[in-house]
Order: structure tokens, then C-alpha cells, then sequence
């Protein structure tokens, strides 16, 4: 059973570029969480999204950001028209469902926008 | 003030040591997380704890519900614990379950 599993690790950027980050919940799991470290920042709530549903995006940037979880395939975080403050550690985590609390941590995607 | 404190934001210990490292919260929780986090690296759920006292190996985490308080500790610290160690709060109430994290620990062991 493989964990969650984030792609790409690392991903540059030019500014004005759009980056597609893409994560695989672990099997069984139809919860998605996203959150973002900011450079010598701690983590903080993105998004959290089921299967085909936006649940909550009150941490999402109004502009430029979106997320998708279709009924098929990874989650998206897709960020249009990237800036330097857009740097950042991107974090996704899965669970099995919102009462089962455990949750699992991929290994993140990087992104640096030059 | 955030709403989980972690302190200390920096510990130096020597091979051996017993080290504890607390979290105090001021939201209402469903659970607590402590996390594991190496440079550049990924991040490794060590515990999740609604009450009393979870043990794993070297690993000791406890909470105070009453209290709004836990803690990590690590008994015969190793440099292969050197890590930041992160506290989160999975706020209870509402739909999403979200996790409010402190800003962590990070921790050097020396040999």
C-alpha cells in the first residue's frame, strides 16, 4: 500500500509560468488536505477537498490558486500566473474519511519561482 | 498569539539525553498531532492523540485535554532525532478537520 505520493518533488518556475502540482492519496482515501510552508514559516491550511468536491477553501488565495479532486485520477493544486512569494513547500495529506482522523503526509512538492 | 505555541523553537541535546518538547493550544480539538519533519524532507505523522499517553519505541507523547497542553519526549536522544518536531491541532466543530500547526521545534542531537 503505498503512501501518499506527491509529484514532481521539486518544480521551477519562471514568474508569470503556471505550476501544476498533483497528489495521490493513499488506497481507500477520499479526503485530501493541502497546505503550504512558506519559507521559515510553519504549515498553514490550504484546502480540503472529497472526491469531485471543494469542501473548504478558506485558506486558499483568493486569486490564482484553485484545486480539484476529480472522480478519477490525482488531486490538483494548480497555481495561474506564479509570483516569487509563491516559493514554498507544498505539502498534501489523505485520510480515509473525515471521522477517521488519521492522517498521511506526502513528501511534498518545492516549488521555486525565479 | 497563534493559536498552538510550541516551545522551545530551538533544543541542543547531547547523545542520551531525555527531551521533551510542549505544545499548548487555545482552540477546542477533536485530536493532536505531533510531526516529524527533516530538512528538505517530507513529513512523518509520529503520534495522534485525543487523550492520556501514547508510547512508540523511544517516542513518548501525553495531553492534558483540561488543560489545553501536550507533549513529546524522547528518551535516549539519538543525532538521528535531530528533526523538527511539529505540533498540530485538528480543531474540532465544523466540516473540514483542518490542522492549525505550531511552528515547531526544531532539535539538534549531538553525538
Amino acid at each position: 500500500n503505498a503512501g501518499v505520493m506527491q509529484n514532481p518533488r521539486h518544480l521551477v518556475r519562471r514568474r508569470g509560468q503556471e505550476a501544476r502540482l498533483r497528489c495521490s492519496p493513499m488506497k481507500g482515501h477520499s479526503h485530501v488536505y493541502w497546505y503550504r510552508q512558506l519559507p521559515e514559516e510553519g504549515l498553514k491550511f490550504m484546502v480540503y477537498l472529497q472526491k469531485e468536491n471543494i469542501i473548504d477553501e478558506s485558506g486558499m488565495p483568493k486569486e490564482r490558486f484553485s484545486a480539484e479532486f476529480p472522480k478519477e485520477g490525482p488531486s490538483i493544486l494548480r497555481i495561474q500566473q506564479v509570483v516569487r512569494g509563491d516559493s514554498a513547500a507544498y505539502f498534501c495529506a489523505s485520510s480515509r474519511d473525515r471521522l477517521n482522523t488519521e492522517a498521511f503526509f506526502g513528501q511534498g512538492t518545492r516549488l521555486t519561482v525565479v | 498569539k497563534n493559536e498552538v505555541e510550541q516551545s522551545p523553537q530551538n533544543l541542543t541535546a547531547q547523545e542520551g539525553e531525555f527531551i521533551t518538547i510542549n505544545c499548548s493550544y487555545s482552540v477546542g480539538i477533536s485530536a493532536l498531532h505531533w510531526l516529524q519533519q527533516h530538512p528538505g524532507g517530507g513529513i512523518v505523522s509520529l503520534f495522534m492523540l485525543s487523550s492520556g499517553k501514547k508510547k512508540h519505541g523511544r517516542l513518548i507523547a501525553t495531553i492534558n485535554i483540561q488543560e489545553k497542553h501536550s507533549s513529546l519526549h524522547i528518551t535516549a536522544s539519538h543525532p538521528r532525532d535531530s528533526a523538527v518536531y511539529i505540533c498540530a491541532a485538528m480543531e474540532s466543530g465544523g466540516a473540514t478537520n483542518k490542522l492549525i500547526f505550531g511552528t515547531g521545534t526544531l532539535l539538534a542531537v549531538q553525538p
